[in-house]
């Protein structure tokens, strides 16, 4: 495997479901994002994690627990959501400081198509 | 505040014609340009990227783009259309840190 992976692809889940999306990157990168991807909105961040310490947490509501317990692994946990949070999670992840002035270039998954019902 | 404007929704081009997509951005410092695609059902998928020096930077699948200070733009070009090119392509600028900021999408249409 190469790049960034994300499973499952798709997720159905019900309101009192809890359910979690997983993403392995295999680039030898040091920080990790979480993004959320909906119609015609671009796209929101969520999460981030550098050297497995969260650095970015944009007011995103509780019903999402994110986990990164090493620099290849990144988890978002999904707890009582609600169908507003149906969309498309992309994850994402850079060598910090990778580009010549110090940023960072994203290479994302596949995403995971989620539905609430 | 800091954004990044893709004034086009969507864009229709004849396969073989040239194509330019718009972005604009609003970001005090100098800024971290880039242009990303997504095919239908994958993840975006870095273009090209602009950090300093040469203003008209080259990108992958014939794809270019050029930076304009004064416009505060990052339009993306390219000579000749392919069929796979329909896709929808976001720019987005880097403010720091972690935070990359992107456009709301310009989704490429190309007609045989």
């Amino acid at each position: 495997e190469t790049g960034v992976t994300q499973t499952p692809r798709h997720l159905v889940m019900g309101m009192t479901n809890k359910k979690s999306l997983k993403c392995e990157q295999h680039l030898g990168h040091n920080a990790m994002y979480w993004y959320k991807q909906s119609a015609k909105k671009p796209l929101e961040l969520m999460f981030v994690y550098s050297l497995e310490e969260r650095v970015e947490n944009n007011s995103v509501p509780s019903r999402f627990s994110p986990e990164c317990p090493n620099s290849s692994h990144l988890f978002l946990h999904l707890h009582t959501l609600q169908p507003e949070d149906s969309a498309l999670y992309l994850c994402a992840s850079s060598q910090d400081g990778s580009g010549p002035s110090g940023a960072n270039v994203l290479t994302f998954g596949a995403g995971s198509r989620l539905t609430v019902l | 505040a800091q954004s990044v404007t893709q004034p086009d929704i969507h864009i229709t081009v004849s396969e073989g014609a040239s194509l330019e997509l718009r972005c604009n951005y609003s970001y005090g410092a100098t800024p971290y340009l880039f242009w990303y695609v997504q095919s239908p059902g994958q993840g975006l998928q870095l273009l090209l990227k602009y950090f300093s020096g040469d203003t008209l930077v080259q990108g992958i699948k014939g794809f270019e783009a050029e930076f304009k200070r004064s416009q505060s733009s990052f339009n993306l070009r390219k000579p000749t259309v392919h069929w796979s090119d329909a896709a929808e392509y976001f720019c987005a600028v880097e403010t720091g840190g972690f935070k990359t900021i992107f456009g709301a999408g310009t989704r490429l249409f190309v007609k045989a």
